[in-house]
């Protein structure tokens, strides 16, 4: 079955960076995907990358895919206090951008800024 | 402002008393969906609608009920819960069953 793990809590300091790492289990999955969630919000997209990509950047966030480990990170340059959220790891099977009722969630890593 | 708008944020009741949430988007989506976030665990997918119809459930108990009457709109009809059901109840929307999801803010719900 799918099955998607993170885990639950980071730490990092304001202007360090940060890595979210995330593993899931399904080799097909075509899509992954990361999901932001802010206090008292719903989850954003914040990024995906599809499953022939190693690596995908956007700004401060670049994502790395090793799919040979079936191994998904997420890291933040620059961590700033706005980063402070509960971050989802999620993968889909969906065979174009991702048919959304086949999306499996991970259990969100807080991450936490200090200064 | 958020495009997908849930109502109540916060709710609390009994486990013999009968409520609702309500979930409304103005991004001219046509598939809505019912999530369940509980702490520590993974986001559950209870029900997807596409265009009304239901698509999926999850085999989720009957004490939930969804209703979809329009694509703008989605119900979850919550009946004689279990304290276990607390949790956050968030909808989303999307263009297609395909397309990115857009969630509202939540409902968090505390089962007495």
């Amino acid at each position: 079955g799918e099955d998607v793990e993170q885990s639950l809590f980071l730490s990092v300091r304001e202007g360090d960076s940060s890595v979210i790492n995330c593993t899931y289990t399904d080799s097909s999955s075509t899509y992954l995907y990361w999901y932001k969630q802010e206090p008292g919000a719903g989850l954003q997209l914040l990024t995906y990358i599809f499953s022939n990509m190693d690596m995908k950047q956007d700004q401060r966030l670049t994502v790395l895919l090793n799919k040979k480990d079936k191994h998904l990170s997420l890291r933040i340059a620059d961590t700033q206090t706005g980063d402070s959220a509960i971050y989802f790891c999620a993968e889909s099977i969906g065979i174009n951008t991702g048919t959304a009722s086949k999306l499996t969630f991970g259990t969100g890593t807080r991450l936490q800024v200090t200064l | 402002e958020t495009g997908v708008t849930q109502t109540p944020r916060h709710l609390v009741m009994g486990m013999t008393n009968k409520k609702s949430l309500k979930c409304e988007q103005h991004l001219g989506h046509n598939a809505m969906y019912w999530y369940k976030q509980s702490a520590k665990k993974p986001l559950e997918l209870m029900f997807v609608y596409n265009f009304k119809e239901q698509t999926e459930n999850n085999s989720v108990p009957s004490r939930f009920s969804p209703e979809c009457p329009n694509s703008s709109h989605l119900f979850l009809h919550l009946h004689t819960l279990q304290p276990e059901d607390s949790a956050l109840y968030l909808c989303a929307s999307s263009l297609g069953p395909q397309g990115e999801l857009f969630f509202g803010e939540g409902s968090r719900l505390t089962v007495l």
